[in-house]
């Protein structure tokens, strides 16, 4: 079965601080995303990744940043949290290919205060 | 650019009832068309998806029907259950990128017995 994780359901943490947010997959995927989900705003993408070492700013780059050091593992990191920061944030992959799905993990709930 | 506007919630139906979620797009090229269901403390997965114009996608009961003359793709049940109370999303991926979804804002969708 397909998988993607992520590394915490909920997590709070405080200003100024940096924080990492861990996203797993094991399907192989050339192609990874970070998105946030606000109510009435729907998702967002934040950055994604189409190979290893390779990013690309998605709507809403500023204030974050990712890594992604090996195929299955997409980091995302805020370096300096700030509580308009507080939000669900949602990591997806996605095979290459024109009209393939992308897979969703559960979601971190982040709370900045 | 590529957007996608869905009607807004919240749409709150009794058991057996019909649904329609409507949902329009604007994209360059010939996009494919998504719906994704986020059921309550979880992620988004794929209901069904369309690829070309007259295209059906199906899924549990759910269809959607891909109308290029109308730029549309409004998601239907004859019969809904409790169960399919969730936030429903319409997205495209459009043919000029083969990695990015764009989304609408989201239709949280209750059914009461």
């Amino acid at each position: 079965d397909v998988k993607v994780t992520q590394s915490s359901r909920y997590l709070v943490k405080r200003t100024g601080e940096k924080v990492f947010l861990e996203c797993v997959q094991d399907m192989d995927h050339e192609n990874m995303f970070w998105y946030r989900q606000d109510p009435g705003l729907g998702l967002r993408l934040i950055y994604f990744s189409y190979d290893v070492k390779m990013k690309e700013k998605g709507d809403i780059p500023e204030g974050y940043s990712v890594s992604r050091e090996k195929k299955e593992r997409f980091s995302l990191i805020l370096e300096s949290a700030s509580t308009n920061q507080t939000s669900m944030y949602l990591c997806a992959s996605k095979p290459t290919g024109a009209y393939n799905e992308q897979f969703f993990g559960p979601g971190t709930r982040l709370t900045v205060l | 650019g590529n957007s996608v506007t869905q009607m807004e919630g919240p749409v709150t139906l009794s058991e057996e009832a019909f649904l329609t979620i409507n949902c329009t797009y604007t994209a360059t090229g010939y996009p494919s068309l998504f719906w994704y269901v986020q059921y309550p403390g979880e992620g988004l997965q794929l209901l069904l998806k369309a690829t070309k114009a007259d295209d059906k996608g199906s899924n549990k009961g759910f269809e959607a029907t891909y109308r290029k003359e109308t730029t549309s793709f409004h998601l239907e049940k004859g019969s809904v259950q409790v169960s399919d109370s969730a936030v429903y999303f319409c997205a495209l991926m459009s043919g000029g990128s083969n990695y990015k979804l764009t989304f609408g804002k989201g239709t949280l969708l209750t059914v009461n017995p």
